[in-house]
């Protein structure tokens, strides 16, 4: 099955300052890759996903980069302000069936 | 759009009764619904998957009669928790996707269930 990784799993940024997560995945097969914010005591929420056919998206402040070849994704928060402070989940699934999630990073803005 | 709701979002209960968690979606037909559990600074762990009018896929090692799940109609899947343990005390979350094919998952906002 598939099997995803991330990395950091904790990371402090200052204010305005640029957040960079990575997660690589297993199964080349998978072709849908979300990404999930989680704020304490709440439910994830999608703030961005991409599909395997584009490399980039971009959403104002957030962007995903995929690389199929190297089987990684990476999600970019630029100009960080602290309600960005939350957890983030990378996941990765094949058309209509299951997501497999990352760990989890731990993202801290500093005021 | 795409909202999904849980009920209740905190339950606590005396070992050994059952607790229903209710997750419905509210301006969308759920096709399918996925059921997680999520311990405290952990990923989630999907628990099973339910597609409307028909039995439940359950993951390897969640017992089936243990928990519950009820998909019955597009907008509403209920889990229940027989028996409840104190083990099993952990945040339970629900998500849903649509029909149209889309592969994106909605989550709800989770359920707290403390077992004494």
């Amino acid at each position: 099955g598939e099997n995803v990784e991330q990395h950091p799993s904790t990371l402090s940024v200052q204010e305005g300052d640029s957040a960079v997560i990575k997660c690589t995945y297993s199964d080349s097969a998978s072709n849908y890759f979300p990404w999930y914010k989680q704020e304490l005591g709440k439910g994830p929420q999608l703030i961005i996903d991409i599909r395997s056919n584009v490399g980039e998206k971009k959403d104002q402040r957030i962007a995903v980069t995929l690389n199929k070849t190297a089987k990684h994704f990476s999600l970019h928060i630029t100009e960080t302000q602290p309600e960005d402070s939350a957890v983030y989940f990378c996941a990765a699934s094949t058309t209509g069936n299951q997501f497999y999630f990352g760990t989890g990073t731990s993202l801290t803005v500093i005021p | 759009g795409a909202v999904v709701s849980q009920h209740p979002s905190r339950v606590i209960c005396k070992s050994g009764t059952s607790v229903k968690i209710e997750c419905r979606s509210l301006d969308f037909q759920a096709t399918t619904m996925f059921w997680y559990r999520q311990f405290p600074k952990q990923s989630l762990m999907l628990m099973a998957t339910s597609n409307e009018g028909s039995k439940a896929t359950y993951e390897q090692g969640v017992e089936k009669d243990k928990f519950l799940i009820n998909h019955a109609s597009l907008t509403l899947s209920t889990l229940t928790v027989a028996s409840a343990h104190p083990e099993d005390s952990s945040f339970y979350i629900c998500s849903a996707r649509d029909g149209t094919g889309k592969e994106t998952q909605y989550f709800g906002p989770g359920t707290r269930l403390l077992v004494l």
